[in-house]
């Protein structure tokens, strides 16, 4: 089983859409987490931390459930400007990051 | 602020060269660097940690004599692939470390290097 695993997408959804992505994580030590953002052939870009209380950010919503090593992010009205692959990160004890196979999402017009 | 720099963006070389690419923290000191590949539509892998006035620690599968490592200075770190081969060929992507008091420790990402190994 991989460390970390993401839904495969791609996800094509229409402006206005609200679309959902999972991470699951297999080590249950892990102490951090995170949403990272990367645009085609360009670095990745922290997108949001991920606490257990759940966070939100704008149109943006994170979730951890530690029991279910599971977490999740929410966009809400996506723009066009959403269009990207997102990874989920698992930071365990040697501070490494694990990064997911990403899941691309297109915002369509 | 926590900004990281790769040079050069984009390198193509013939096989069997040597290619050293060169990560930078602009605005802090960084003891800890790492280095990332990532094939076309695969997600980032680690390949070593860059410590600073010490050895690189590599991750499983990646040759050190391959992948040298150096980090001399709290700022810099550099990546040389030595005898470049047609699947060295990738994009690779490296991190600075920002140590936080009393929080998380964020990695900082520079923009990458595209190799092309011809």
């Amino acid at each position: 089983r991989k460390e970390v695993e993401q839904d495969p997408g791609p996800f094509n959804v229409p402006e206005g859409a609200t679309v959902a992505f999972n991470c699951t994580y297999s080590n249950s030590a892990s102490q951090s987490f995170f949403w990272y953002r990367q645009d085609c052939r360009k670095e990745p870009k922290l997108l949001m931390s991920v606490y257990s209380s759940g966070n939100e950010d704008g149109r943006f919503t994170a979730q951890l459930n530690r029991a279910s090593q599971y977490i999740s992010l929410l966009i809400r009205d996506s723009k066009l400007s959403d269009s990207a692959t997102y990874l989920c990160v698992v930071v365990g004890y040697g501070q490494n990051f694990v990064f997911g196979p990403g899941t691309r999402l297109s915002v369509l017009p | 602020g926590a900004v990281v720099s790769q040079h050069p963006s984009r390198v193509i070389c013939k096989s069997g060269t040597s290619v050293k690419i060169e990560c930078r923290s602009l605005d802090f000191q960084a003891t800890t660097m790492f280095w990332y590949r990532q094939f076309p539509k695969q997600s980032l892998m680690l390949m070593a940690t860059s410590n600073e006035g010490s050895k690189a620690t590599y991750e499983q599968g990646v040759e050190k004599d391959k992948f040298l490592i150096n980090h001399a200075s709290l700022t810099l770190s550099t990546l040389t692939v030595t005898s470049a081969h047609p699947e060295d060929s990738s994009f690779y992507i490296c991190s600075a470390r920002l140590l936080r008091e009393n929080s998380y420790n964020e990695q900082f990402f520079g923009p990458g290097t595209r190799l092309t190994v011809l």
